[in-house]
């Protein structure tokens, strides 16, 4: 079945510094969907991408979806103690509307 | 607008006991999501509902867990027994089937299931 990786799974920064997380699948995807799950809470979407080479900005946020369809990356740039939480790619296969979560990256900000 | 509406919250029952959840989707939605999520990973999808139908239930241990949807809205997710490893949190989501194919999953809080 569908095999999707996230690295790293731990991240710490210190506030201003950037972060990436990365999102691998092993098939190529229809879509991938990336969420943020705050502690103790649930998972938020925050943007789904799906042409090949897609590049998408929410303020200080990046979303890259490969030439190939098959990995994904957030970046945040200079981080906030805002964006602390866990970050999830949900990788969208073949069977439409189910998506395939990666084990997420935590991470924390340090001010 | 709503969001997506589990109930209970927090659930602590004994091995071997029945627990059922509650989930009320979004208005609208034709499409209603159970996930199990594990401390420290990702939600692990157990069944996905097109209105009133499984259309996904692959992931379901069908032993001891079931879920409906009988009018194609509100839905129950059981356990029974539950067993030690089943303590968890259950996230229920849904979305709207748009002609364009972009679909976004809203969650609900999420009920954390504890079993002793």
């Amino acid at each position: 079945g569908q095999q999707v990786m996230q690295i790293p799974q731990y991240q710490h920064v210190q506030e201003g510094e950037d972060f990436t997380t990365y999102c691998n699948s092993s098939t190529t995807l229809s879509n991938i969907q990336w969420y943020k799950q705050r502690p103790g809470g649930h998972p938020v979407f925050l943007i789904q991408l799906v042409k090949s080479g897609e590049v998408k900005k929410q303020k200080r946020l990046t979303f890259q979806f490969g030439e190939a369809k098959k990995n994904s990356s957030l970046h945040i740039t200079a981080t906030q103690t805002t964006d602390v939480g866990t970050y999830f790619c949900g990788a969208g296969g073949t069977s439409y509307g189910k998506l395939t979560f990666g084990q997420g990256t935590i991470l924390t900000v340090h001010p | 607008e709503a969001g997506v509406v589990q109930s209970p919250r927090y659930k602590i029952i004994e091995k071997k006991q029945p627990v059922a959840f509650w989930c009320n989707p979004i208005s609208g939605h034709n499409t209603l999501y159970w996930y199990l999520q594990n401390l420290g990973q990702g939600p692990e999808l157990l069944i996905r509902y097109e209105n009133e139908e499984a259309v996904d239930d692959s992931q379901l241990p069908k032993d001891r867990f079931s879920a409906e949807r009988l009018k194609g809205v509100d839905s129950t997710l059981k356990i029974q027994p539950a067993e030690l490893g089943d303590s968890a949190v259950y996230l229920c989501a849904s979305s709207l089937r748009t002609s364009g194919g972009r679909e976004t999953q809203y969650f609900g809080p999420g009920t954390r299931l504890l079993v002793l």
